[in-house]
């Protein structure tokens, strides 16, 4: 079965750092894109980050850039997303996404929640 | 970066019904790169079409998606009760890849 399973959020305080990560299995990892995508209480679909399959390509939401960092590794099917420097607006529900073009599969989300 | 404006924000319609939705970006979309999304209350979203106009994989055919450049539409040609949802059009044909804010299709 073809499934994303999302970790590592948590409650954390303005200023502080998570690392999330998005566990993959039933399909070649390293074969695909993978994002991230937030959805805050209440509010629509934000995308986040995107990584190509080798690496060579990373994007980002000029509301993360230069505090979130995406990374992978393809030996243990594992994607990640560095969060630094957190801030009350990055409250939500992230979620992993493959695909480059529609995003076909998604895990279920891990929450992570800023507040001093 | 491409913004999309979805429309209406909420759209009230009885079962059985024809839904439209509109997606409009700001500039165009290259090579149609634009999906729809569904999202039910307490779920993920399902991926329905992508490329303007090709259905996802078991997506019933009530769905179709038609434009292009900057206008898209999502058509449900009659509203089952598992429709009533919120939906989503999305970008992917440039970085920073965008949603559209979303369109709520309720029940009347």
């Amino acid at each position: 079965e073809v499934q994303l399973v999302e970790s590592g959020g948590g409650l954390v305080k303005p200023g502080g750092s998570l690392r999330l990560s998005c566990a993959a299995s039933g399909f070649t990892f390293s074969s695909y894109i993978m994002n991230w995508v937030r959805q805050a209480p209440g509010k629509g679909l934000e995308w986040v980050s995107s990584i190509t399959g080798s690496s060579g390509y990373i994007s980002y939401a000029e509301s993360v850039k230069g505090r979130f960092t995406i990374s992978r590794d393809n030996a243990k099917n594992s994607l990640f997303l560095q969060m630094n420097s957190l801030r009350d607006e990055d409250t939500a529900v992230y979620s992993c996404a493959r695909g480059g073009g529609g995003l076909d599969i998604w895990g279920q989300g891990t929450v992570v929640t800023v507040s001093s | 970066e491409i913004v999309l404006t979805q429309s209406p924000g909420t759209l009230s319609l009885s079962p059985g019904e024809r839904a439209t939705l509109s997606c409009r970006a700001s500039q165009s979309v290259s090579n149609n790169y634009l999906a729809w999304y569904q999202q039910r209350p307490g779920q993920t979203p399902r991926l329905l079409i992508y490329a303007a106009s090709s259905r996802a994989t078991g997506i019933p055919d009530r769905f179709s998606g038609s434009g292009s450049g900057t206008d898209f539409t999502l058509t449900i040609s009659r509203l089952e009760p598992e429709d009533f949802a919120v939906y989503y059009c999305y970008q992917y044909a440039t970085s920073p890849r965008t949603f559209g804010q979303g369109t709520k299709v309720e029940i009347k």
